[in-house]
């Protein structure tokens, strides 16, 4: 079954400090892996995709497909990082996407 | 372009009670998708459609109708509205092929009493 897992609920941070938001994924073929954003009061949007080997607002991720993982990853956090981010996953044929339960990061001045 | 749209942003209905959400897009995507979004849970795929006059199941879709009458527009129903329909709701379309970019509305917070 397909699935998509973020382990926290919330992440703290100070500002300046590095930043890994967690995701592991359950797919058996190749996936398309996404993280999108959700701002305070913001509709959700796109953050980057494992294809595009993108850094967007300095967040990376890598797919590791040996540990079914798309971590998120930024060397300094920022306060206007502060955001539910969501993993996602996409297989196969279905067109639909599958979202994680979300992380929210809290960036402290 | 407006994107997509979300027509009511709020509601309070008693159990029992129906209605419509009315999502827009005019951005003239062949896929659009309806998803709810609760605490702990993260969102959930409740309808979707992937061309005008088709409409599936999603993976929360039991309580919902939906149809996709004209291409820009997609409509979720609750006939008999239950408080464990209580959620924020989100539209979202994308083009047809290519990567599986999808577009949000801003959401409709929905309270069943």
């Amino acid at each position: 079954a397909q699935r998509v897992t973020q382990p926290e609920k919330l992440l703290s941070v100070f500002k300046g400090a590095p930043v890994e938001l967690k995701c592991n994924y359950s797919y058996s073929g190749s996936p398309e892996l996404f993280w999108y954003v959700q701002y305070s009061r913001q509709r959700l949007q796109l953050l980057l995709r494992h294809i595009s080997r993108e850094s967007i607002k300095g967040f990376t991720a890598d797919l590791n497909k040996g540990e079914t993982s798309f971590h998120l990853k930024k060397p300094f956090a920022q306060e206007e990082d502060s955001a539910m981010y969501y993993c996602a996953l996409s297989g196969g044929a279905t067109n639909k996407l599958i979202f994680g339960t979300g992380t929210l990061l809290a960036v402290q001045p | 372009n407006a994107g997509v749209t979300q027509t009511p942003k709020f509601r309070v209905l008693k159990t029992g009670q129906s209605m419509t959400l009315l999502c827009a897009q005019d951005m003239n995507h062949e896929y659009m998708y309806w998803y709810r979004q609760d605490p702990g849970m993260g969102l959930r795929l409740i309808h979707y459609s992937v061309g005008e006059g088709t409409t599936a199941k999603g993976e929360v879709p039991d309580g919902y109708n939906v149809s996709r009458l004209k291409k820009q527009n997609f409509l979720l129903g609750l006939e008999s509205a239950a408080p464990s329909q209580t959620s924020v709701y989100f539209c979202a379309s994308r083009i047809a092929g290519g990567y599986n970019e999808q577009f949000f509305g801003p959401g409709t917070r929905l309270t069943v009493l």
